[in-house]
């Protein structure tokens, strides 16, 4: 996978929008960008993923800039339920054959407060 | 109805044992997966299936065998267990092996070693 940079930990206020900062200044023209999180003792959960326009879906915004090398994750009004570890993942593509292997960093933790 | 299942949650079992870990999808996906997530919180992939043949097998020892007796179930066989295993083991599965698919994954076995 393409290398990712994230910040360790951050914080949110309830009712308030979670805006998660990440860094792929090695990405590839043809690979997407990936969101996941786990929330403690469950497995890890797809949220949304890019490849060059910005995406929602009803958990969240992707906004990936022109160049491609950062993105942010936006959880528009964040509860305390969204408290977990977000990862994002740029899978390696090469050729179509890298058979979805997920490289999981360590990731940001988002610690909710009300 | 739960998409990813796995059997069981828990297992504590003592060291030289023989355990296996039972993991079904009802998605209808092609691909399964096996990943690892030690103590500290590291996820790592150990084996994907794809339409029974094993297509990603990482450095694993040999004690960890998969089986996938069709496309739906993907088990995990761990012979001699070692305090080592004791982690958090989820499986996961994708419509198909490209490396840009989505992964779903199960709620994880907890895994135990005296």
């Amino acid at each position: 996978d393409a290398k990712t940079t994230q910040p360790t930990s951050m914080d949110c206020a309830e009712g308030r929008a979670a805006n998660l900062p990440c860094n792929h200044s090695t990405i590839s023209g043809n690979e997407y960008v990936y969101w996941y999180r786990q929330i403690h003792s469950q497995g890890p959960q797809y949220i949304i993923h890019g490849l060059k326009n910005n995406e929602t879906n009803e958990m969240a915004s992707l906004i990936i800039t022109e160049d491609r090398k950062s993105s942010t994750l936006i959880l528009p009004h964040a509860t305390l339920r969204d408290t977990a570890v977000y990862y994002c993942i740029v899978p390696r593509n090469a050729g179509g054959t890298s058979y979805g292997k997920l490289t999981f960093g360590q990731g940001t933790i988002l610690t909710v407060h009300p | 109805d739960t998409a990813v299942s796995q059997t069981p949650k828990y297992l504590v079992t003592q060291m030289g044992n023989d355990k296996s870990i039972k993991c079904e999808q009802n998605l209808g996906h092609d691909t399964m997966y096996w990943y690892k997530q030690d103590s500290k919180k590291f996820l790592k992939i150990m084996f994907s299936y794809n339409n029974k043949e094993l297509i990603i097998n990482e450095t694993v020892p040999n004690r960890f065998s998969p089986k996938s007796p069709d496309k739906a179930h993907l088990n995990l066989h761990i012979n001699s267990l070692e305090l080592g295993d004791s982690a958090v083991y989820f499986c996961a599965s994708s419509l198909t092996a490209g490396g840009q698919e989505t992964q779903y994954f199960g709620p994880g076995t907890r895994l135990l070693v005296l």
